[in-house]
Formats: structure tokens, C-alpha cells, sequence
């Protein structure tokens, strides 16, 4: 398994603010995603986060709205920019050190 | 992703009852995963699944994953409080490694 962490664990913001959401890894991983939860609903892939190179988004997800960056095996970020109200969900990292993947204690993040 | 079919969406079960709950998909699987979420948190793997027809068990959780390939269940025997959550069903195509995720089963137990 693995042990990730994510900052912040909760925030409230402002509408047309951005918000960086970092995730830190107790080992070194190739694969790393972000997923966003909505409010009562299932997890859905933000995107793949690659080390060295640009993150690979899933379908209606773009970077100039959730830019990622992946400076080394252990760290990620995720920013929420110019957030409105429909951007209020958590957000969490997942690593896959292996087969299985494992999730952060994931980012609530309320847009007010 | 694929569509994940999970089922039940919601229960209501007695302490010391077992629980079951299920998820189908149009596509083939090669791993099925059931992972559960507590308020406030992030999902914890419980069960990881890899051969067709496979069953296992950690402490009173079973899970199997179907001889099609296409579906997998999980059961909770003996339920108490702490069982309550939302549980996940997620399903890995082959060769990808990209994850599938049911709708979600959420658990409330009546003591």
C-alpha cells in the first residue's frame, strides 16, 4: 500500500479565485490521478498525472481549468482555477503502486 | 470509464445481519476492486480481485468476482455500527489502468 496525504483537507472559496491542492506520497510512484467526488455522487478521473511530462485529461476536463503539475515521484498538484459554485465537490490523489490503487484522505472544497 | 451497475443504491440493515450487495458491467474486467468510504474521508481498499471465479475473504468481508468477468459481489457478514459508509465497486479493463467506479452502496446499520 501506500500513504498519501492532501493539502488542504478542506477550504471555502470565493468564485473566480483558483485553488492548489497538493498530494504527497510516502514512496515513489509512476502512476498518479486526481479525481473529483460531487457531492452525493461516485468518483470521476480529473486526470492521469505524469512525472516529467503534461497530465492526460479525461474527457470534459481541460488543463486551463485543473492544471497538474508532477515535479517527482512522491508529489503532485492539482489547481482548481477560476472556480464557481458547480466546482464544489472533494478532490482527491490516488496512487497505483502496483495493480490495486489507493486513495488520499481527499480536499473538500466548498465554492461559495 | 465503463458503466458500472452497482446495487442496491441504499440499505437499511440490523445489527448482526449480512449484508450483500453487487455490480455488473457491459465490458469485461480483469481486476474488480470494492472499496468503502467513511464521511469525510478517502476510499480504503477492502478487497482487490484478479481471476474470474476468484473469492476473497478479509475478516467478515467476501467478495467474488464473477466466472463472466463482468460482474462481482460483496458480501458483510455479522454487520455492526462501524460498517456503515459508502461502498465502491471499481472495475479495471485489461491493460488499462484507468478505474471504473460504481454509483456507490451506501450502508446505515440500525443497533
Amino acid at each position: 500500500s501506500a500513504v498519501i496525504s492532501q493539502k488542504p483537507s478542506r477550504d471555502i472559496c470565493q468564485r473566480g479565485t483558483s485553488l492548489t491542492i497538493q498530494c504527497q506520497v510516502d514512496s515513489q510512484v509512476t502512476m498518479m490521478f486526481w479525481y473529483r467526488q460531487q457531492p452525493g455522487q461516485s468518483l470521476t478521473l480529473i486526470a492521469t498525472a505524469n512525472q516529467g511530462s503534461e497530465a492526460t485529461y479525461e474527457s470534459g476536463f481541460v488543463i486551463d481549468k485543473f492544471p497538474i503539475s508532477r515535479p517527482n515521484l512522491t508529489f503532485s498538484t492539482l489547481t482548481v482555477s477560476n472556480m464557481s459554485p458547480e466546482d464544489s465537490s472533494i478532490y482527491l490523489c490516488s496512487v497505483a503502486p502496483g495493480n490495486e490503487q489507493f486513495f488520499g484522505p481527499g480536499t473538500r472544497l466548498t465554492v461559495l | 470509464g465503463q458503466q458500472l451497475n452497482q446495487s442496491p443504491q441504499s440499505m437499511f440493515i440490523q445489527e448482526g445481519e449480512d449484508v450483500s450487495m453487487n455490480c455488473t458491467s457491459s465490458s469485461i474486467f480483469n481486476t474488480w476492486l470494492w472499496y468503502k468510504q467513511d464521511p469525510g474521508e478517502g476510499p480504503v481498499l477492502l478487497i482487490a480481485l484478479y481471476k474470474a471465479g476468484e473469492l476473497t475473504s478479509n475478516g467478515r468481508l467476501t467478495a467474488q468476482f464473477g466466472i463472466t468477468r463482468k460482474d462481482s459481489f460483496l458480501n458483510i457478514s455479522a454487520s455492526i455500527p462501524s460498517d456503515v459508509g459508502i461502498y465502491f465497486c471499481a472495475g479495471q479493463l485489461t491493460g488499462d489502468y484507468k478505474l471504473s467506479f460504481g454509483a456507490g452502496t451506501t450502508v446505515t446499520v440500525r443497533a
